[in-house]
């Protein structure tokens, strides 16, 4: 079957960095999405990875590994805006997402 | 521009009540989606269309009906509402269907059913 794990919660301090981490497994690949969404808001794109590699995008980077069925989004210099969940999506061979549950991020000062 | 627009945004329902989410969106695009997000679970597709007149399911499409007369207007029709069915729904569009495109979400419509 197709899978998308994330960590349930995490917990940073502002100011900090933190990284969030994505395995998946999918019928087929054709990229990795991270969306963030606030809570009682609809989910905002955040990147695309289809390479093996890092992206990097301000304070935001994003990692995937096609070998290892691996991602991570990476967040430095975190502000209390960045509290949220983030999602991870992974693009199957039908060109279907496929999403995890999320990972609430909790910014502390 | 307003993007893709949800309404309502909250609605509460009777067990057996019918009711529609109405989403529109002002971007061309040609592929709109449903969504429905519950705790501790991915969103998970409901139906899905790649263009006007042409609909399809997704992964949890029992007890929903959809239609796409219009390239802007995608409405979700609950026909006869369960407990089940309460959830925070999401109407997505992007610019295609296939390809790493991205979606733009509209602002969400909790529903709760009782």
């Amino acid at each position: 079957g197709q899978n998308i794990d994330q960590p349930t919660e995490m917990t940073a301090t502002e100011g900090a960095i933190v990284q969030i981490n994505c395995t998946y497994q999918t019928s087929g690949f054709n990229g990795l999405f991270w969306y963030q969404q606030h809570a009682g808001e609809a989910p905002t794109f955040l990147s695309y990875n289809v390479l093996d590699g890092l992206e990097e995008k301000g304070r935001f980077s994003s990692f995937l590994s096609r070998s290892k069925g691996y991602s991570y989004l990476l967040l430095k210099e975190l502000q209390m805006k960045d509290s949220a969940s983030y999602l991870c999506a992974a693009l199957d061979s039908n060109y279907q997402l496929i999403w995890g549950a999320g990972t609430k991020l909790i910014i502390k000062p | 521009n307003a993007g893709v627009t949800q309404t309502p945004k909250f609605q509460v329902l009777k067990t057996g009540q019918s009711m529609t989410l109405q989403c529109a969106q002002d971007m061309n695009h040609e592929y709109m989606s449903w969504y429905r997000q519950d705790p501790g679970m991915g969103l998970r597709l409901i139906h899905y269309s790649v263009g006007a007149g042409i609909t399809d399911q997704g992964e949890v499409p029992n007890g929903y009906n959809v239609s796409r007369s219009t390239t802007e207007d995608f409405p979700l029709r609950l026909l006869s509402a369960a407990p089940s069915q309460t959830s925070v729904y999401f109407c997505a569009s992007s610019l295609q269907e296939d390809g790493a495109n991205v979606l733009t979400f509209g602002a969400g419509s909790r529903l709760t059913v009782l």
